[in-house]
């Protein structure tokens, strides 16, 4: 158990809907970031939040929203869904930035875009 | 810009055997290097990391990889094969980035081998 904690498990959807994904990190961690995870573009890097605020960004998609409350939960959000947002979407969190610190996930939030 | 690639998306072994996985690394700054594994319908456990400290870096479930500059590498390897090894491994390497007066630790991940355990 890495202690970062997602909600749902599985989201099943249609397109040109919006959904919120639920992370809550490891306790005492600040920092929470947001990957997509599917077979043809492997693992990418969203977004990254650190005590409140945003830190870094990737490849994130205009449509996609995160942030992060100052209980240190986060959300992301997807807005507009297409086929190809179909996915595992996972959260990790990290105790300071990132850098030498591992991050630790949790087990993702599946979803199906039909 | 960093970069991590995988050699063999696909690794196949017998039960005892030796396990290597290859990672190759490229980055224009000192890395920071980790191990994940995936089980199926997981998220990624960290198996070990090397942050330039000693460079044969032992994890756990009896993996450790050896960091060896000259040759940007970071294999994993594990001298005997458990059924229980069978799963998804990625190598990631990190770097700080310094940008607009703040920094963050920016970490990308290997494409992923896919190792499978012979009885």
């Amino acid at each position: 158990d890495s202690g970062v904690t997602q909600t749902p498990k599985h989201l099943i959807t249609a397109t040109g809907q919006r959904v919120t994904l639920r992370c809550s990190p490891r306790s005492g961690d600040l920092s929470v970031y947001w990957y997509q995870q599917s077979l043809d573009q492997g693992l990418q890097f969203l977004i990254q939040y650190y005590n409140g605020e945003e830190r870094a960004k990737g490849n994130i998609l205009e449509r996609f929203s995160a942030q992060q409350f100052p209980d240190l939960h986060s959300e992301l959000n997807l807005s507009s869904l297409e086929l190809g947002d179909s996915a595992l979407y996972f959260c990790a969190s990290s105790a300071g930035t990132g850098g030498s610190q591992p991050q630790h996930f949790g087990d993702g939030t599946r979803l199906s875009i039909l | 810009a960093q970069s991590v690639t995988q050699l063999g998306s696909h690794v196949s072994v017998s039960e005892g055997a030796l396990v290597l996985l290859r990672c190759n690394y490229s980055s224009s700054v000192p890395p920071y290097l980790f191990w994940y594994v995936q089980y199926p319908n997981q998220g990624l456990q960290l198996l070990l990391k090397y942050t330039s400290a000693a460079t044969l870096v032992k994890g756990i479930n009896g993996f450790e990889a050896e960091f060896k500059k000259s040759e940007t590498s970071f294999h994993l390897t594990k001298p005997s094969a458990h059924m229980s090894d069978a799963a998804e491994y990625f190598c990631a390497v990190s770097v700080r980035i310094n940008a607009g007066g703040t920094s963050y630790g920016k970490l990308t991940f290997g494409q992923g081998t896919i190792l499978t355990v012979h009885p």
